[in-house]
């Protein structure tokens, strides 16, 4: 079945660290995006990808870095400058550049720092 | 640019009981309207949209929302609530944003809590 795999489910850093948080989707979707969830806060979106090769930032960008070299896959790194990265993190995606599509979702990361 | 309130952060209601969940939107065009579905530690699964055409819209689980747009608003409801309808719900508005792509705007959502 088709869909969008992140991996792992949980992880923990310590202060100082990188670390990847992997998104592949075999839905043959064009966009991707990265999402952070706090309690009480909703979805801020961190960055996205309309296509391969290319990535804007969203809302919080700031500490975080993505890359897109292949169409199934849009990893996350969680920089040392990310002050408070304990969160849920969700990657989403959806097909093409067509209007009115909503997004499916992986199931999440939950990362702690340690 | 647009965006999505949802007034109520949690709401409880028996088991049985009918429910409606409550979204506005702010956006200047006809909106692409969604809401999805939260249960603990996992991700969206999305229960219904609308685009176009009938302002009422059918979703699994039994949901469905209605789009009025005098008001802005698109209204989750629920005739009877299951236990395992509890979880956080989330209303999103879906439009080009001001660099030109389309994304979707995601309400802060609505904790859910049934009573057996």
């Amino acid at each position: 079945d088709g869909g969008i795999t992140q991996s792992p489910k949980y992880l923990f850093r310590k202060e100082g660290q990188n670390v990847t948080l992997s998104c592949e989707q075999n839905l043959n979707h064009d966009a991707m995006y990265w999402y952070r969830q706090d309690p009480g806060q909703g979805l801020r979106l961190i960055y996205y990808s309309q296509i391969v090769n290319d990535f804007q930032k969203g809302d919080i960008a700031e500490g975080y870095s993505v890359s897109r070299e292949k169409k199934e896959s849009f990893p996350l790194t969680v920089t040392s400058a990310q002050k408070n990265p304990t969160a849920f993190y969700l990657c989403a995606s959806r097909p093409g550049l067509l209007v009115g599509y909503g997004y499916t979702f992986g199931s999440g990361t939950r990362l702690t720092v340690v | 640019a647009q965006s999505v309130t949802q007034p109520d952060i949690h709401i409880t209601v028996s088991e049985g009981a009918s429910l409606e969940l409550r979204c506005n939107y702010s956006y200047g065009a006809t909106p692409y309207l969604f809401w999805y579905v939260q249960s603990p530690g996992q991700g969206l699964q999305l229960l219904l949209k609308y685009f176009s055409g009938d302002t009422l819209v059918q979703g699994i689980k039994g949901f469905e929302a209605e789009f009025k747009r005098s008001q802005s608003s698109f209204n989750l409801r629920k005739p009877s609530v299951h236990w395992s309808d509890a979880a956080e719900y989330f209303c999103a508005v879906g439009a080009y944003s001001g660099a030109g792509s389309y994304q979707l705007t995601f309400g802060k959502g609505t904790k859910l809590s049934v009573i057996p």
